[in-house]
């Protein structure tokens, strides 16, 4: 079965800097769908970014960026020149892809609380 | 577009009691899938449902069961609840290999 590792469950960044959580994940498929969901305050589950295993080249959407290694099975998210707004609780999920018969349902990760600091 | 939709928003049962929830999914959207999320064990599947099909189901007892209709609006029924069972019930819908998109959730308290 697919596990999904966050082992920082809390991170504080300062306002405009930088900070990367971290995410590792254990499958013995090679195709794959790896997701950053951020979850405020509200309990909305919002969708930060998607990677696919077979694409090289890391996803990057506006301010965040991810650094996936699969050899490693890392996928850790950076979000630049943070804002209040990005406080929130990250969730990192794993998906397998239906082509090779794995079960699309999303494997969540325990959870990363970030707090941005003014 | 309009996003996922959850109803009730919040819902107080008690012990015994059985509850209904429901999900519309954004247009488009055949595939419904439904978590459970609580401190204790984090978010949990619990089944999906593409085109009126069960397609995947979770780890969770029978009293937990769902249907899709032909609108792709689907429900989640949890019968006997327990006191475990409160959490927060998230919705979520998709496009064929797409990614999912979730609704607000609706938050159960079971006393």
């Amino acid at each position: 079965a697919q596990t999904v590792t966050q082992s920082q469950p809390e991170m504080s960044v300062q306002e405009a800097e930088t900070v990367t959580l971290s995410c590792t994940y254990d499958t013995s498929e090679s195709d794959y769908y790896l997701f950053w969901y951020k979850q405020p305050p509200s309990r909305q589950m919002i969708l930060v970014i998607r990677q696919e295993a077979y694409k090289q080249q890391n996803a990057t959407e506006n301010r965040f960026s991810v650094n996936f290694q699969k050899a490693a099975k890392s996928f850790s998210l950076k979000i630049s020149d943070s804002q209040l707004g990005d406080a929130a609780m990250y969730f990192c999920a794993y998906r397998g892809a239906r082509t090779q018969g794995g079960s699309e349902k999303l494997v969540f990760g325990k959870g990363t609380k970030l707090t941005v600091n003014p | 577009k309009a996003g996922v939709t959850q109803t009730p928003r919040y819902l107080i049962k008690t012990r015994g009691q059985q509850v209904t929830l429901s999900c519309s999914p954004i247009s488009g959207h055949r595939s419904v899938s439904w978590y459970q999320q609580t401190p204790g064990q984090g978010l949990q599947f619990l089944f999906e449902y593409f085109s009126e099909t069960q397609r995947n189901k979770g780890n969770f007892p029978g009293r937990f069961s769902g249907r899709q209709f032909s609108n792709s609006r689907s429900e989640m029924n949890v019968s006997t609840l327990e006191l475990g069972d409160s959490a927060l019930y998230l919705c979520a819908s998709r496009k064929y290999q797409e990614t999912q998109y979730f609704g607000p959730g609706t938050r159960l308290l079971v006393l």
